[in-house]
């Protein structure tokens, strides 16, 4: 059990666009989900945490203007990355957890932007 | 000072090694543990979770935890090719069903065939 998907696996985009990513817990109820950011050859940074049907939670210096995180279900949130520039270029990760459950983390998503 | 302290490597071993992996960390408020296998370009996958102190023993692998001395340990014994991968270790003051985790930098390990 806990299984963790993202969807895209990856995506590239033009500057000033718009990227939605979405993170869905397959078997379990998550309360809370995580968003991180990771670059190369370096390890996780937490951007924000969402709990079902509240607002987000962002980590200092993580603009939520152009990260907009929705956790609308105990099955899915979603990322939005707006107005996207070259430097969002990132491995981004979401995690799940429940009372039962401890962090699981969804494959990624590899988000080019040109 | 970062809160978690992990040597990224590289660290390469030979097949059928037995592999230490370490970290060391400042705040003492933590008490659950973790071991992460981020094989590239993927998501990271839970391995082993501990609670406070302690040995925990799942298969091949073997994690160590000593709060006393602030430092955790993963064994990996019988090493293969497909260990080959970035270990993270991660921690949590509260019970991590809702709770941030704070991470090691990784470290990254290769076993040669």
């Amino acid at each position: 059990g806990a299984v963790v998907s993202q969807h895209p696996s990856r995506v590239i985009c033009k500057s000033g666009t718009s990227v939605k990513i979405e993170c869905r817990s397959l078997d379990f109820q998550a309360t809370t989900m995580f968003w991180y950011r990771q670059f190369p050859k370096q390890s996780l940074m937490l951007m924000a945490t969402s709990n079902e049907g509240s607002k987000a939670t962002y980590e200092q210096g993580v603009e939520k203007d152009k990260f907009l995180i929705n956790h609308t279900s105990l099955t899915l949130s979603t990322l939005t990355v707006t107005s996207a520039h070259p430097e969002d270029s990132s491995f981004y990760i979401c995690s799940a957890s429940s009372l039962v459950y401890e962090q699981y983390f969804g494959p990624g998503t590899r988000l080019t932007v040109t | 000072q970062k809160e978690v302290e992990q040597d990224p490597g590289p660290l390469s071993v030979p097949e059928g090694a037995i592999v230490s992996l370490n970290c060391t960390y400042s705040n003492s408020a933590f008490q659950y543990f973790m071991w992460y296998r981020q094989y590239s370009r993927k998501g990271p996958e839970l391995l082993m979770y501990t609670y406070s102190s302690g040995n925990k023993e799942d298969g091949r692998f073997t994690a160590q935890v000593d709060k006393s001395s602030k430092y955790i340990s993963l064994f990996i014994r019988d090493s293969q090719p497909s260990d080959s991968a970035t270990y993270l270790c991660a921690m949590s003051a509260r019970e991590t069903s809702g709770s941030r985790l704070t991470f090691g930098e990784g470290t990254q390990l290769t076993v040669n065939p």
